[in-house]
């Protein structure tokens, strides 16, 4: 079965610890994208990938870092420096061409600082 | 900086009504223009519009997009308690395939 696969599903933090995300997808899709949901809000763009070992920042990057080494995989680190983590954090996928690209959603992790 | 609002927030109906979601949006270098929907955890991809006046229909939902008002409708029509969830826009640029997102508006359909 093709998809996309997050884990874990939940996570709980304690304050000043790093915590990895990760994302894993069997789609053979060139673009990966990490976003945050706050409760009662629309998806936030932390980071993204178009290509192995390049990624780009999105609108909320501080406090957060990426890594892509692999065209399946691309992890999220929650560092110390993200003041409030606290959030639902889904990772998706997609191709990329010039007729418009869907993309492809993770069942999503919910990262809990205590 | 692009971006994409949608109205309204929240909407209860009964089930057998009809339903109007709208999505209005500013962005540089448009694409395309998608909706998903969103029960309690991964967005499910309903629409991808890239032409101003085509309805895409499935089932009960259509979509349509104005690439002149640049905004777009969702809409369900005989309502049922499954459509409950919070239904999403999104609006692909032409530069990285980055896609910026509205709020959301959650729909609740009641017996």
């Amino acid at each position: 079965d093709g998809g996309i696969t997050q884990s874990p599903k939940y996570l709980f933090r304690k304050e000043g610890q790093n915590v990895t995300l990760s994302c894993e997808q069997n789609l053979n899709h060139d673009a990966m994208y990490w976003y945050r949901q706050d409760p009662g809000q629309g998806l936030r763009l932390i980071y993204y990938s178009q290509i192995v070992n390049d990624f780009q920042k999105g609108d909320i990057a501080e406090g957060y870092s990426v890594s892509r080494e692999k065209k399946e995989s691309f992890p999220l680190t929650v560092t110390s420096a993200q003041k409030n983590p606290t959030a639902f954090y889904l990772c998706a996928s997609s191709g990329i061409g010039t007729g418009g690209n869907e993309q492809f959603f993770g069942p999503g992790t919910r990262l809990t600082v205590l | 900086e692009d971006k994409v609002v949608q109205s309204p927030l929240s909407l209860v109906v009964h089930e057998g009504d009809t339903v109007t979601l709208n999505c209005s949006y500013e962005v540089t270098n448009f694409r395309s223009l998608l909706w998903y929907k969103q029960e309690k955890k991964a967005p499910t991809f309903l629409f991808m519009l890239t032409s101003s006046g085509i309805e895409k229909k499935s089932g009960r939902l259509s979509s349509i997009l104005d690439k002149k008002e640049l905004f777009s409708i969702l809409n369900i029509t005989a309502t049922q308690t499954g459509d409950s969830a919070v239904y999403l826009c999104a609006v692909e640029n032409n530069a990285g395939n980055m896609l910026t997102f509205g709020g959301g508006t959650r729909l609740m359909v009641k017996p």
